[in-house]
Parts: C-alpha cells; structure tokens; sequence
C-alpha cells in the first residue's frame, strides 16, 4: 500500500541546520513535495522535486532524494525561530488523478 | 494576486447537522481539492474536482459530498455531522496538470458539540 511516513519532533537550536527526513513506499511516485503548517494556517508549499532528481536546492532550503531507498529529506541551513511550524513531505504519482499523500508531518521546534 | 480562499474559518455545529463549506481557488485554476485534518494528523484526501467533473474521491462516507461551479469555486457538504467530524477541512486549487503542485487555504475549523 501506500505510506509516507516521518518523525513526529525535531529540536534544533537557533543558527543551526535542520534536517526533517520522509520514507514512502509508493515507487512509482513522480513528485515529492514539502509543506509548511505554521499555527493555525494552511499548507504552504516550500519546494518539490521530481523522482528523476536526486537534489534541489533553493535558498536555505536543500532537498535530497534516495530513490532506491525511497527516502527523501529536507534540510534547512541556518534555522530561525521564525522556521518552527510542521513540516508535511507528500508524494504524488502521474496519472488520470493527481492525489498527493501526506505524512502526519514533523514538528520543528528552534530554540533561541 | 489573491490566494485560495476558504469560508468561513470557524464553525460550531452539533451531532446530526449538515454543513456547507466553501472555497475560491486561485485564479486560473481549474482544479479544486478537500482534505480533512484531523489534530496532529496529515491532511485525508477527500474530493478532487477538474473542469467541474469529479477527478478522485478519498476513503469517506457518502455524507460527504462536494461540487465546483463554472467559476471553479467548490462547495463541501457534509450530512449528519458525527463528533469524528470535528476538524480542519483544507482546500487546495492547483493549475490540474500533474506536475503542478497543490495551494492551500488557511482552512474551515469545524467543531462538533
């Protein structure tokens, strides 16, 4: 079946890197995508990457993808206070219906 | 450029109700998308609607029910409000193309008494 699965904490200090990991099962998963929840707000898209890519990187933001492994991890360089939400990885697949399946996301916190 | 736009963003019902969520998607897209979630939960996929046709249903009971206008705007309904009902119904609008990633509202919060 298919799955996304993460780790539910992460506590980093202030100026430090983040990394946030994600497994899936789905192998013929097309696109991997990053959300942003902060309190009491919706998804905020971060970055995506296609399966055909191994990295990304965009801003403080880097991206990197194991295919083999179906392992997928966001790093975030410098983390700021300002950078503490849930962070959601979710796979989606080409095909008729585009339907993306999100993990139950990872609360960053950043201590000052 | 206005983002998508759900209302409204809190609501009280009790067991047995019915209500109506709505959501304006983002200009120029076609495709509209509800997700349930639930406290400390991932978003549950619930309908994709593209060009007003019913692209995808997720795994919940037929009192859900949704539809999208010309305008591309969407209505969710939901029959018989159970407590379980209770969470954040999103609403994300993308272009509809595959590649094209999924925007999101800020969300109804839905509370069942």
């Amino acid at each position: 079946g298919e799955d996304v699965e993460q780790s539910l904490f992460l506590s980093v200090r202030e100026g430090d890197s983040s990394v946030i990991n994600c497994t899936y099962t789905d192998s013929s998963s097309t696109y991997l995508y990053w959300y942003k929840q902060e309190p009491g707000a919706g998804l905020q898209l971060l970055t995506y990457i296609f399966s055909n890519m191994d990295m990304k990187q965009d801003q403080r933001l880097t991206v990197l993808l194991n295919k083999k492994d179906k392992h997928l991890s966001l790093r975030i360089a410098d983390t700021q206070t300002g950078d503490s939400a849930i962070y959601f990885c979710a796979e989606g697949r080409t095909g008729g219906s585009y339907i993306p399946t999100f993990g139950r996301g990872t609360s960053l916190i950043v201590h000052p | 450029d206005a983002g998508v736009t759900q209302s409204p963003t809190h609501l009280i019902k009790t067991r047995g109700q019915h209500v109506t969520l709505r959501c304006s998607p983002i200009s120029g897209h076609k495709s509209v998308s509800w997700y349930q979630q639930v406290l400390g939960q991932g978003p549950q996929f619930i309908f994709q609607y593209y060009e007003k046709e019913e692209r995808g249903r997720g795994n919940f009971p037929d009192r859900f029910s949704a539809r999208q206008f010309p305008n591309y705007s969407s209505e969710l309904n939901v029959n018989a409000l159970l407590l379980g009902d209770s969470a954040l119904y999103l609403c994300a609008s993308s272009l509809g193309h595959p590649h094209q990633p999924q925007h999101f509202g800020d969300g109804t919060r839905l509370s069942i008494l």
